[in-house]
């Protein structure tokens, strides 16, 4: 079946620090995988998503590429702000049956300290 | 602005009570999901609805039950409650069509099981 594998949290950053989070997965076909974003005491929202392989999604400072060849989406920002701080999940949509649900990994709580 | 609502954000109940979480969607989207939140587990898919009249079984269905009666609303009930569901609740909305497309969560439900 589909199963997303996101690196083991907490984590904690120097503001301006690097971030990397671990994303893999497995999955048939070709699925659309997702970053999203929760703020305490918030619900989700979609922070970037790609849609086939090789392609880079990004939005505030946020990049990931879809991989593949490694089936991997790893998250990155060049310089972490406090205002950052928030769980993040990887998420995949399969590509065929009941294309529209959603897989989530079980989240990465990232820390940024001042 | 369209949004999705989530009613009551906070509930305490008893073991063996009916509980019912209210969600609605301004979107006008035709797909509706549950999930639950848990440490270490992400979120984990119910139920999810596709249009008014159709619900389907997720990952984490028994002993919940929704029902679908118009585009805005999905309710979710628990038929007698238990210590395990206690959790995060969190409704998820989405436009049909197409698998890329976002899913918009509302702000959550905590339910507590005494």
């Amino acid at each position: 079946g589909n199963s997303v594998t996101q690196m083991e949290g907490p984590v904690t950053l120097s503001e301006e620090a690097f971030l990397t989070i671990n994303c893999t997965y497995t999955a048939t076909g070709y699925p659309s995988l997702f970053w999203y974003v929760q703020y305490p005491g918030e619900g989700l929202q979609l922070l970037l998503k790609a849609t086939k392989a090789d392609d880079k999604g990004s939005n505030k400072g946020f990049e990931a590429t879809y991989r593949k060849e490694t089936t991997s989406f790893h998250l990155e920002k060049g310089s972490v702000q406090v205002s950052d701080s928030a769980v993040y999940f990887c998420a995949l949509a399969r590509s065929s049956g009941s294309a529209r649900q959603l897989t989530f990994g079980s989240g990465t709580q990232l820390t940024v300290l001042p | 602005d369209a949004e999705i609502t989530q009613s009551p954000r906070h509930k305490i109940t008893e073991t063996g009570r009916q509980v019912t979480l209210a969600c609605h969607q301004t979107w006008n989207h035709n797909n509706m999901f549950w999930y639950r939140q848990d440490l270490g587990h992400g979120l984990r898919l119910i139920h999810y609805s596709y249009g008014v009249q159709d619900t389907n079984k997720g990952e984490v269905s028994d002993g919940y039950s929704v029902s679908r009666s118009n585009t805005e609303d999905l309710p979710l009930t628990l038929e007698s409650a238990a210590s395990s569901q206690t959790s995060v609740y969190f409704c998820a909305s989405s436009e049909s069509g197409s698998r890329h497309n976002e899913q918009f969560f509302g702000p959550g439900t905590r339910l507590t099981v005494l």
